[in-house]
């Protein structure tokens, strides 16, 4: 079965220091792996993805992520967090028919700036 | 503008009552989903569509009911078989059958009292 694992449930960082938010993965085959973000009460926004070809990703708003095969991971990360990054953030991984197309998503993981 | 829609944002109702919520998107995707959002628990998939016509269960899908009439609505149903409906609800579609990125609608908070 697939399933995501997002080790952090809170992260706290200062503002204009580095992120990075782990994500690791469980399946069979070549994964499709996505990051969203959560604002308080709202949908969720696509952050970026990963179906094939270079390993390293480029998003929205600055963020980028790394898969690594040998690791199972797709770790989310940006070089310096504005007070407005604050949010939840999910990572989710599909691509099998066999699951019906479905994409599983890990718990989610907090992330709080300070000033 | 393109985009998926959900009413209302608040929905509060009586235990026992069913209640229905809205999905409408207008982006031409051929399927559609519905989360449910509890805290600490991520995203749990209730149901999905991936054509008119046609829909199958989610991890979670005792309690729920949907349909899928027209291309662009895919409402949910929460019934009053469904033991704890308090939670955050999300409606998602995806352009294709494959896997594709799914875009989230504002998501409708239930609050059954």
């Amino acid at each position: 079965a697939q399933s995501v694992t997002q080790p952090d449930i809170h992260i706290t960082v200062s503002e204009g220091a580095s992120l990075e938010l782990r994500c690791n993965y469980s399946y069979g085959a070549t994964p499709y792996l996505f990051w969203y973000v959560q604002s308080p009460g709202q949908g969720l926004q696509l952050l970026l993805k990963y179906f094939s070809g270079d390993t390293l990703v480029q998003g929205i708003k600055g963020f980028e992520a790394e898969f690594k095969r040998s690791q199972s991971s797709f770790n989310l990360r940006k070089p310096s967090v504005h007070w407005s990054d604050a949010a939840e953030y999910f990572c989710a991984v599909g691509g099998s028919m066999e699951y019906g197309n479905k994409l599983v998503f890990g718990a989610g993981t907090i992330l709080r700036v300070k000033s | 503008d393109g985009g998926i829609t959900q009413s209302p944002k608040y929905l509060f109702r009586k235990e026992g009552q069913n209640v229905t919520l809205s999905c409408e998107q207008n982006l031409n995707h051929d399927a559609m989903y519905w989360y449910r959002q509890d805290p600490g628990q991520g995203l749990r998939l209730i149901y999905y569509s991936q054509i008119v016509n046609d829909f199958q269960k989610g991890d979670i899908a005792e309690g729920y009911s949907v349909s899928r009439e027209k291309k662009e609505s895919f409402p949910l149903t929460v019934t009053s078989a469904q033991k704890n409906p308090t939670a955050f609800y999300l409606c998602a579609s995806s352009s294709g059958t494959g896997i594709y990125e799914q875009y989230f609608g504002p998501g409708t908070r239930l609050t059954v009292t």
